[in-house]
Order: C-alpha cells, then sequence, then structure tokens
C-alpha cells in the first residue's frame, strides 16, 4: 500500500543551526500536510500546501510542495530548544482520509 | 481551528479490561477519526466515526476490539476492549475541515 518516507529519521542539531527534512511519496498527492508532535501530545499542523511548487511559511519554518507531486520539504531556520518533536507529514488517500509518515526525530543541543 | 478535547490524557490499566475514550469538539464537524500511534511509530487511522450510521473500520480493525459511538456532531467515544499489552498505544481523535486534519491531545494508554 501507499507509505511516505521521511528523512532523516532522527537527527541532532546544535542550537541555530538551519534543519531540512523530507517526505517521498510511491504515488501523487494533491495535498501535503506537515506536523510537530511534542511528547505526551497530539500532533499540530504547521503548515498545509495544496498546489506543485508551493512554498509556504510559517515563522522560521518553510515549507515546499514538490513538483513532482510525490514530495515535499520542510526546513526550519535557526532552531531554537522548543523545535525538538517528532515531525510527520502527510498527505491524503481518499475523502477525509490521510496516511502519515513514518517522522523525524529532531534534537537540539543547546 | 476546531478545539478538541480528549479524555482521559492517560491511563493504566489492566490485561482484559476495556476503556472509553472520550472526545468533544468546540464545534459541529462532519467528520471525526481515530488514529493510534504505537510506541515509537507513526499515526495509523483506526476508524471513521460517522454522526448517525455505524463506524467504518480500516483494515486491521474491528468493531469488537474498537466500538465507536457518534451519538452527534460534537462527540465521540472510542473504546479498547479486552485490552491486553499490545493496545499500549497513544490514542488520537481528529477531525477534518476538509482540508486539513486536526488532532485532540491524545489518550495515553498503558496495558499491564
Amino acid at each position: 500500500g501507499q507509505q511516505l518516507n521521511q528523512s532523516p529519521q532522527s537527527m541532532f542539531i546544535q542550537e541555530g543551526e538551519d534543519v531540512s527534512m523530507n517526505c517521498t511519496s510511491s504515488s501523487i498527492f494533491n495535498t501535503w500536510l506537515w506536523y510537530k508532535q511534542d511528547p505526551g501530545e497530539g500532533p499540530v499542523l504547521l503548515i498545509a500546501l495544496y498546489k506543485a511548487g508551493e512554498l509556504t511559511s510559517n515563522g522560521r519554518l518553510t515549507a515546499q510542495f514538490g513538483i513532482t507531486r510525490k514530495d515535499s520539504f520542510l526546513n526550519i531556520s535557526a532552531s531554537i530548544p522548543s523545535d525538538v518533536g517528532i515531525y510527520f507529514c502527510a498527505g491524503p488517500v481518499g475523502t477525509y482520509k490521510y496516511i502519515f509518515g513514518t517522522g523525524t526525530r529532531l534534537k537540539v543541543l543547546a | 481551528s476546531a478545539v478538541i478535547s480528549q479524555k482521559p490524557s492517560r491511563d493504566i490499566c489492566q490485561r482484559g479490561t476495556s476503556l472509553t475514550i472520550q472526545c468533544q469538539v468546540d464545534s459541529q464537524v462532519t467528520m471525526m477519526f481515530w488514529y493510534r500511534q504505537q510506541p515509537g511509530q507513526s499515526l495509523t487511522l483506526i476508524a471513521t466515526a460517522n454522526q448517525g450510521s455505524e463506524a467504518t473500520y480500516e483494515s486491521g480493525f474491528v468493531i469488537d476490539k474498537f466500538p465507536i459511538s457518534r451519538p452527534n456532531l460534537t462527540f465521540s467515544t472510542l473504546t479498547v476492549s479486552n485490552m491486553s499489552p499490545e493496545d499500549s498505544s497513544i490514542y488520537l481523535c481528529s477531525v477534518s475541515d476538509g482540508e486539513k486534519l486536526f488532532f485532540g491531545s491524545g489518550t495515553q494508554l498503558s496495558v499491564l
């Protein structure tokens, strides 16, 4: 079945560094959603993308909808300790139904 | 976006027992969903909670194990029945506005 693979699986970075992660699919999507999950909490929506090539920012976060429609990218600039968490991508697989990526675990070293 | 409240936030249960998780939304929503997140894993859709009719379950999930109620457009419950340690997971309620998916804070379930 469909699955979304995220890379890297986990990463340690220094505070202040920029972070890049991606999400790839075996099939085409017309929407990409990016979430962050803190420990013990539900995922929080960060950015939604609806069009191939679209570039959308939310504060220090920038996400892009890949032109092939099979991938998406999330960048975090000047990381801070509160960026720690798990980042998930998600894409629709039917009416209102979404599948989620494998997740990227981010740890920031102060 | 809608405010989604889940209760309980966490519980520790004995095997063989059942736990009912409640999800309350602060506005009427058509689509409500239940997800499971096993330890260290991604999110997996359990079922779509349909108002006024039976829930629609995904492959690998059955009504006898995960009965769902949806009595109105703002409330749903998920029961985890006859629990075993393999049911230890985070259970998440979510709603859709047609374009995006929003989540409650989740229920952390540990089964001993």
